[in-house]
Formats: C-alpha cells, structure tokens, sequence
C-alpha cells in the first residue's frame, strides 16, 4: 500500500484567509490528483498535475506537484465557505490504481 | 451530470441480511471498476477492483465471501454485502476511470449503508 498522508487533518478558518493542504509520500507517482467531497456525495475531480514542479491554477486554486513527484500541495486564497468540504489528494500508480490520501477537511466560516 | 450513477443513495437493513448496491457508468463503458468504503470524516479505503468478465480483485483485509462482487457488464458493477452486521454500517462508493487510459476517475454519489 503507497501511503498519502495530508496534513493538516481538519482546518477552520476565517472567510478570506488563505490556507494551504500538503499531500506527502514516500512514492513516487505518474501523476496526483485533488478532489473534493461534500457530505454524503463522491469525490469530484479537482485538477491533476503529472509534471515534476507543475503548477495549476483553477480560480483561487494553486497546485503543485513536487519535483520529484512525491508530493504536492493546494493552496486556497481568500477562502470561502463554498470552499468547505474534505479535501482528497490521490496518487496515480499502474494501470488505474489509485491511492487516496488520509484527506484534509476545511470549514470556511462566513 | 452524473457519469457515473450509484443506487441505492442509502439503505437500512437488518443484522443478518444481504445488501446489494449498484454501479453503473453512464454513456461509457467501464471494465474497470473500484469499490471503496469510507468511515465517517475519514478517507476513502479502497476495498476491491471490480473486472468485467472476471473475478474481483480483493484488497488486503477485505473478505470476499462477505463483499461479493459482480462485474457483469461493461456498465454496472455491483457489491453485495452478505449476512450484514452494525460494523458494516458505512459510506460504500464506486468509480470508473475516465476513458482514454486516463487515471482519473468518475466517483458515484456513494450508498449509506446502515445496518441495525
């Protein structure tokens, strides 16, 4: 089993501050993935970063992916409490294996 | 919408009997399919790989005669829960991955499970 430990584990804060969400292995993985889960649904796709260093944006989202494609981290600006919910990151290995990390859950308070 | 349809969003049912909840991919077609169970405010667990037209691929820990799974068709998947007990009692979710050979997955809306 390739662990993915998130860290922190449980995060509120304040609408309009930031935050950041570390995703860390010991593997190495063809590519990472964020998703987000709302309560009593499944998780939805976020972005997926597969380059060494790639850096995406999605709105007030940041990811990257670590160099040496180990590990990778989310960064929310001016959060908001649309942003609420569990955060997911998910490495890539072999041929549709997917390895979920011990997941991130934000409150964003209005 | 929905790529990926799970049914029953949430079921009740008694110690002892058999629970089967469904996966289908909708407008695709799935071998591959991935059942996971998630404990409240934990993770996803990954519990088998569903093939088509072939046995189920258990993960370490998970009992196959207790978690039967059927892969039937290139669309539905579906996980039986046999003799079920209170510890059962969890979130189950299945996924597909996206065509293309793409790792990324369509996760269904998940099943409540909670045995009584």
């Amino acid at each position: 089993t390739q662990l993915l430990e998130q860290s922190p584990q449980f995060l509120s804060i304040q609408e309009g501050e930031n935050l950041t969400v570390y995703c860390n292995s010991s593997s190495v993985f063809s590519s990472l993935q964020w998703y987000r889960q709302e309560p009593g649904e499944g998780p939805v796709l976020l972005v997926t970063v597969v380059t060494g260093g790639e850096v995406k944006k999605l709105k007030r989202l940041t990811f990257q992916f670590g160099d040496a494609r180990k590990d990778s981290s989310l960064h929310i600006t001016a959060a908001q409490p649309g942003d609420t919910g569990l955060y997911l990151c998910a490495g890539a290995s072999g041929a549709n294996n997917l390895f979920f990390g011990t997941g991130t859950r934000l409150t964003v308070i209005p | 919408g929905a790529v990926v349809s799970q049914h029953p969003s949430w079921v009740i049912c008694k110690s002892g009997t058999s629970v089967k909840i469904e996966c289908r991919s909708l407008d695709f077609q799935a071998t591959t399919m991935f059942w996971y169970r998630q404990f409240p405010k934990q993770s996803l667990m990954l519990m088998a790989t569903s093939n088509e037209g072939s046995k189920a691929t258990y993960e370490q820990g998970v009992e196959k005669d207790k978690f039967l799974i059927n892969h039937a068709s290139l669309t539905l998947s579906t996980l039986t829960v046999t003799s079920a007990h209170p510890e059962d009692s969890s979130f189950y979710i299945c996924s597909a991955p996206r065509a293309g050979g793409r790792t990324e997955a369509f996760f269904g809306q998940g099943t409540r499970l909670t045995v009584v």
